[in-house]
């Protein structure tokens, strides 16, 4: 299993962009890269997913450089709704592979 | 499309005694999977479950905790006898392994439930 690092917390003030860089050294040929985001008092949820280079979706970017070492979750004009936890997950693509959540980044945006 | 539903939504007993949760995945979602989640921590993966066999338990307290997932849809997750430690929120959670997200394809994107939140006297 891929071991995960990323920071504990993170602070931004709304409008501005937020990085969240996760390492995963160990990682694996078929391992692809997740993201979740966990508000309070609700389960977590799929924010987007990347092998390898860049993936955009309606609400996130997510690069991963050449190496896939690690990847930075990018959450552009973030707004006071962007608090929450957000986990980085490295896992393959087999469904009876067991993905491993850490203990996941906490952000604040302020007004 | 119906979400991961769970029940009870919230539990309070004593310690020693027993308590079970229910999940339901979505329909189609041959993978199940039961978490914990202590406050202040990341869910913990106590089972999956592809369709009724059971792929992983290695991190569940086989000697109070139990799972089933007869016919390989509902779930039904039990402690007997409950401890103190046992207090958190239990989340269970479905995926398929290939699915598909607005116009990308995801593997394994599992969808959660909003949890049962047990606490124990």
């Amino acid at each position: 299993l891929a071991k995960t690092t990323q920071p504990i917390s993170m602070d931004s003030y709304e409008g501005q962009e937020v990085n969240i860089t996760c390492s995963h050294n160990n990682i694996a040929t078929n391992d692809y890269i997740t993201w979740y985001q966990q508000f309070p008092s609700q389960g977590p949820r799929f924010i987007i997913q990347g092998y390898k280079t860049k993936v955009t979706n309606e609400v996130a970017s997510l690069f991963i450089p050449a190496d896939r070492k690690s990847s930075t979750l990018s959450l552009p004009r973030v707004s006071l709704s962007d608090t929450a936890v957000y986990y980085c997950l490295v896992g393959g693509a087999l469904g009876f592979q067991k993905l491993v959540f850490g203990t996941g980044t906490r952000l604040l945006v302020s007004p | 499309e119906a979400g991961v539903a769970q029940s009870p939504r919230y539990k309070i007993i004593e310690k020693r005694q027993s308590v079970a949760f229910w999940c339901n995945p979505i329909s189609g979602h041959a993978t199940l999977y039961w978490y914990q989640q202590i406050l202040g921590q990341g869910p913990k993966l106590l089972i999956q479950f592809q369709n009724n066999g059971v792929v992983d338990d290695s991190q569940l307290p086989k000697d109070r905790f139990s799972a089933e997932r007869l016919k390989g849809v509902d779930s039904t997750l039990k402690i007997q006898p409950a401890k103190l430690e046992d207090s958190a929120v239990y989340l269970c959670a479905s995926s398929l392994n290939r699915g598909q997200t607005g116009t990308r394809r995801t593997y394994n994107e599992q969808f959660f439930g909003p949890g049962t939140r047990l606490t124990v006297l």
